[in-house]
C-alpha cells in the first residue's frame, strides 16, 4: 500500500496569516494517464470530510481561492492564505493513483 | 446536487454481518463514476473499504481480508456494503461516497458490541 505521511501533525495559526501542510507519498502518484491523483480534504468538527483540492492543484466547486495545492511525484503541499477562523479542523491528503486508496494521518489546524 | 444517505443498523453484535445501504439522489449511478465506502473509527483516520462501478466492477481493500462485499442496484439508485464476522475493531463511522471522493454522505456510526 502507498503510505501517505502528513506534516505537521498539528498547526496553530493566527487569522490572516498563511499556513502550509505537507504530504509525502511512499511511491510516485503520477499515473500512466499522465495525471496525478492527489486530493486534499477538510473535516470540520462533527462533519463529513469535504473535498478542497483534486489532482494536486484543482480547486473543487465552491472552494475559496485562499486554498491552493502544489507538488508532483511524491511531495505535495496545501497552502491556506490567509487562514480564516472557519478553516479549523482536520486536513487529510489522499492518493487515488494506486489501489487501495490511502489517506494521510491528518493535520489538525486550530486558531490562535 | 449530488446527495448520498447511509442507512442501516447502528449496533451489530460481534461475529455478525454489518449491512449498510447508500441512497443516491441528484445523480444517476448508471451515468458513471465509481461509488464506494470509507470508514473512520472514532477519533481516528480514514480507511477506504470498497468501490463499485455501475457495470458491477468492484475493488476491495485487501486489509479487510475477504470479509467485505459491495453491490449496486441501479433501479433503486443505491449501493450496499456487507462486512462479515465483525469485531470491535470494525466500530466506526461509515461514509458512502462518490469516487474519487467528491460527494460524501453524512456518515453512520456503527458500533460492534454485544
Amino acid at each position: 500500500d502507498v503510505v501517505m505521511t502528513q506534516t505537521p501533525l498539528s498547526l496553530s495559526v493566527t487569522p490572516g496569516q498563511p499556513a502550509s501542510i505537507s504530504c509525502r507519498s511512499s511511491q510516485s502518484l503520477l499515473s500512466s494517464d499522465g495525471k496525478t491523483y492527489l486530493y486534499w480534504y477538510l473535516q470540520k468538527p462533527g462533519q463529513s470530510p469535504q473535498l478542497l483540492i483534486y489532482e494536486v492543484s484543482r480547486r473543487f466547486s465552491g472552494v475559496p481561492d485562499r486554498f491552493s495545492g502544489s507538488g508532483s511525484g511524491t511531495d505535495f503541499t496545501l497552502k491556506i492564505s490567509p487562514v480564516e477562523a472557519e478553516d479549523v479542523g482536520l486536513y487529510y491528503c489522499m492518493q487515488g493513483t494506486h489501489l487501495p486508496l490511502t489517506f494521510g494521518g491528518g493535520t489538525k489546524v486550530d486558531i490562535k | 446536487q449530488v446527495q448520498l444517505q447511509e442507512s442501516g443498523p447502528g449496533l451489530v453484535e460481534p461475529s455478525e454481518t454489518l449491512s449498510l445501504t447508500c441512497d443516491v439522489s441528484g445523480y444517476s449511478i448508471s451515468s458513471g463514476y465509481f461509488w464506494g465506502w470509507i470508514r473512520q473509527p472514532p477519533g481516528r483516520g480514514l480507511e477506504w473499504i470498497a468501490r463499485i462501478y455501475h457495470s458491477g466492477i468492484t475493488n476491495y481493500n485487501p486489509s479487510l481480508k475477504g470479509r467485505v462485499s459491495i453491490s449496486v442496484d441501479t433501479s433503486k439508485n443505491q449501493f450496499s456494503l456487507r462486512l462479515t464476522s465483525v469485531t470491535a475493531a470494525d466500530t466506526a463511522i461509515y461514509y458512502c461516497v462518490r469516487l474519487p471522493p467528491d460527494y460524501w454522505g453524512q456518515g453512520i456510526l456503527v458500533t460492534v458490541s454485544s
